[in-house]
């Protein structure tokens, strides 16, 4: 069984750019959840998604976003990007919205310079 | 807002030893905890997911416990080997539809098994 695939692996962006990372959850797995990981805040909570419908949301500015596609796979969006958007974005799947268990991917890099 | 927090922030150890990491959590609604490990530059293993009625979970030479009601969680592995070198992160989550965050997150343990 495939695990959860991101991608880009690696992008390099410029400050006030736009970007789009991509996730494709484990197959039969319709919760799809997307961290954002940096050294100095760590680990934290941006959106999920479950069946194409935003079911919670982190404390992050309106320049991120997402979706979900009927097939499961979700995107985020970064808009005008900053500096501090540098980080690694990981995304996690589970089989429902209320399963904790989750399965996260390799990340995606993205460094704005 | 849960906070999570884990101590110490690195950890060196010769291989072989057994040793414990912590993490504790500021508000004990919590629906379980999970511990991970992470490789550096990759993404989260999940190791271990102690649900909230439980007092303890175990895997191979890998042992949790969960104290709700002081906050506090302990990872305990066993003869360690340098395989075992990752940082490892904690991460409570909050019951169904009770709040925002999907899981919150320790500030890890950076775990560094010496041949």
């Amino acid at each position: 069984k495939a695990g959860v695939t991101q991608t880009p692996r690696y992008l390099i962006k410029t400050r006030g750019q736009q970007v789009t990372l991509s996730c494709s959850p484990i197959s039969g797995h319709r919760s799809v959840s997307w961290y954002q990981q940096t050294p100095g805040q760590g680990l934290q909570f941006l959106f999920e998604y479950f069946s194409e419908t935003q079911r919670n949301k982190g404390n992050f500015p309106g320049r991120f976003s997402g979706r979900q596609f009927s097939n499961s796979r979700s995107e985020m969006n970064v808009s005008t990007l900053e500096l501090g958007d540098s980080a690694l974005y990981l995304c996690a799947s589970s089989r429902t919205s209320d399963s904790y268990e989750q399965y996260f991917g390799p990340g995606t890099r993205l460094t704005v310079t | 807002k849960q906070e999570v927090t884990q101590i110490p922030a690195a950890l060196s150890v010769p291989e072989g030893e057994n040793l414990v990491l912590n993490c504790s959590f500021t508000d004990s609604a919590i629906y379980n905890l999970q511990w991970f490990r992470q490789d550096p530059g990759k993404g989260l293993t999940s190791l271990l997911l102690i649900q909230s009625s439980q007092r303890e979970q175990t895997s191979g030479r890998l042992n949790a416990s969960l104290d709700k009601s002081s906050g506090r969680s302990t990872l305990y592995i066993a003869a360690s080997q340098p395989g075992d070198s990752a940082t490892y992160l904690c991460a409570v989550s909050a019951p169904p539809n009770f709040g925002n965050e999907k899981l919150t997150f320790g500030t890890g343990t950076r775990l560094t098994i010496i041949p």
